[in-house]
């Protein structure tokens, strides 16, 4: 099972609410990552989270919060979003944070308003 | 130059032939290597990774890699129409950070 799941697959928010993306994975995966992707880009990393401590955070603005509960919870809380923030917000995990494969998540289309 | 290169395309590729895609790398600590394949408006999904220099093929697919070059290629053999997409290849750096090339666009004509 290479399962990567995402909630909600779409989201339509305005600038000044509060949302939150969640991803979950059962695969024992003890790294998970967030990344954005916008069209005709390829994704650009903003976290990574392993043994569910944040490990790195690639200057991505405060409006971004990442959030992991546990080992198999990801969570990424959304505040007072601008429009250029509209894109496609990737889940994904790995064994380890390193040289393992990266399993992604179906994605959540953000459209910020 | 960009860490990981690819040529944006689009290569179109005729039904049933050989579609070859390359990627070019400039960390030669580099250790492991990905390709994804990505539909439009979907994530990417994992195709191949490779890890040692030489080819490693799995069905249709054929990675190669040769790190003294440093470049890696994916083969696609036999190439249908499912298989139009983007393919991005991917590349862990020696400090282990994953590296994007920013993807070819495949287009096989029936």
């Amino acid at each position: 099972d290479t399962e990567v799941t995402q909630t909600p697959k779409h989201l339509v928010m305005g600038m000044t609410n509060k949302k939150s993306l969640k991803c979950e994975q059962h695969m024992g995966h003890r790294a998970m990552y967030w990344y954005k992707q916008k069209a005709k880009k390829p994704p650009e990393l903003m976290f990574v989270y392993s043994y569910e401590k944040l490990s790195i955070n690639e200057s991505v603005p405060s409006r971004f919060s990442p959030e992991c509960p546990n080992s198999s919870l990801l969570n990424l809380h959304l505040h007072a979003l601008q429009p250029e923030d509209s894109a496609l917000y990737l889940c994904a995990s790995s064994q380890d944070w390193g040289n393992t494969e990266a399993f992604f998540g179906q994605g959540t289309r953000l459209t910020v308003v | 130059q960009k860490e990981v290169e690819q040529n944006s395309g689009p290569l179109s590729v005729p039904e049933g032939a050989i579609a070859s895609l390359n990627c070019t790398y400039s960390d030669r600590g580099s250790q492991s290597f990905f390709w994804y394949r990505q539909y439009s408006g979907k994530s990417p999904e994992l195709i191949m990774s490779i890890y040692s220099n030489g080819d490693k093929e799995d069905g249709r697919f054929t990675a190669q890699l040769n790190k003294a070059s440093q470049y890696v290629s994916l083969l696609i053999r036999d190439s249908q129409p499912s298989d139009s997409a983007t393919y991005l290849c991917a590349v862990n750096r020696s400090n282990y950070q994953l590296i994007w090339g920013a993807g070819t666009k495949l287009i096989i004509k029936p």
